[in-house]
């Protein structure tokens, strides 16, 4: 069965520094690995996925994730945090036994002091 | 376009009674999803339909719950004899096509309370 785990509900960054949240998920098929954003009053919004082929994948608003296989995780990082950043996060990972439903982690709540 | 609209917004209601929670997805999308979300945590994968299609209904709770999306567009999740653990946001999404590495589109959800 797959599952993800997010480490760390809250993260808290100064503006302008690195943005690293962690992800983790366990898979009995090669894994289909995203990261939605959620923003206050809103629905969830893709930021990125990683199917097959380059482990390094980029996303919108200057967001990347490397997937890797040896450690099962998929971190979520952006190089220079802004303010308006300041969000919900959650990593997923899609399943491909008895159809295509997407297991989602708790979420990390991420805060940008100015 | 316009997105994934939910209605109603919020929903409050007393224990026992039944709900009905619509999603209106984008138009020619032929997934759409349910998911429940308690407060602090993720999306609960509830259930899902290619067209009008239930493919997995693995995760409703129990039998008071259930889904129909009987044109291939709109669908209403109905909780029957609601109960005060029901209390949750109920967030819809739906997607252009079948498969594992298709995007999501979410709605703004329903907030449901049970009194």
């Amino acid at each position: 069965a797959q599952s993800v785990t997010q480490l760390g509900s809250h993260v808290s960054v100064s503006e302008g520094a690195l943005v690293l949240l962690r992800c983790n998920y366990s898979s009995s098929v090669p894994p289909y690995l995203f990261w939605y954003v959620q923003y206050p009053n809103q629905g969830l919004q893709l930021l990125l996925k990683y199917t097959t082929g380059a482990t390094l994948v980029k996303g919108i608003n200057g967001f990347e994730a490397e997937f890797k296989k040896s450690e099962t995780s998929f971190h979520l990082t952006k190089p220079s945090a802004h303010m308006s950043d300041a969000a919900e996060y959650f990593c997923a990972v899609s399943t491909d036994t008895g159809g295509f439903k997407t297991i989602f982690g708790a979420g990390t709540r991420l805060f940008v002091k100015a | 376009g316009a997105g994934v609209s939910q209605s109603p917004r919020y929903k409050v209601t007393k224990r026992g009674q039944d709900v009905a929670l619509r999603c209106d997805p984008i138009s020619g999308h032929v997934s759409l999803y349910w998911y429940r979300q308690a407060l602090g945590q993720g999306p609960e994968f509830l259930t899902y339909f290619n067209y009008e299609a239930q493919q997995d209904k693995s995760g409703l709770p129990n039998d008071r719950f259930s889904a129909e999306r009987p044109e291939g567009s709109i669908s209403t999740l109905t909780i029957q004899r609601t109960e005060q653990r029901d209390s949750a946001m109920y967030r819809c999404a739906s997607s252009l096509e079948v498969g594992r590495a298709t995007e999501q589109f979410f709605g703004p959800g329903t907030r449901l309370t049970v009194l």
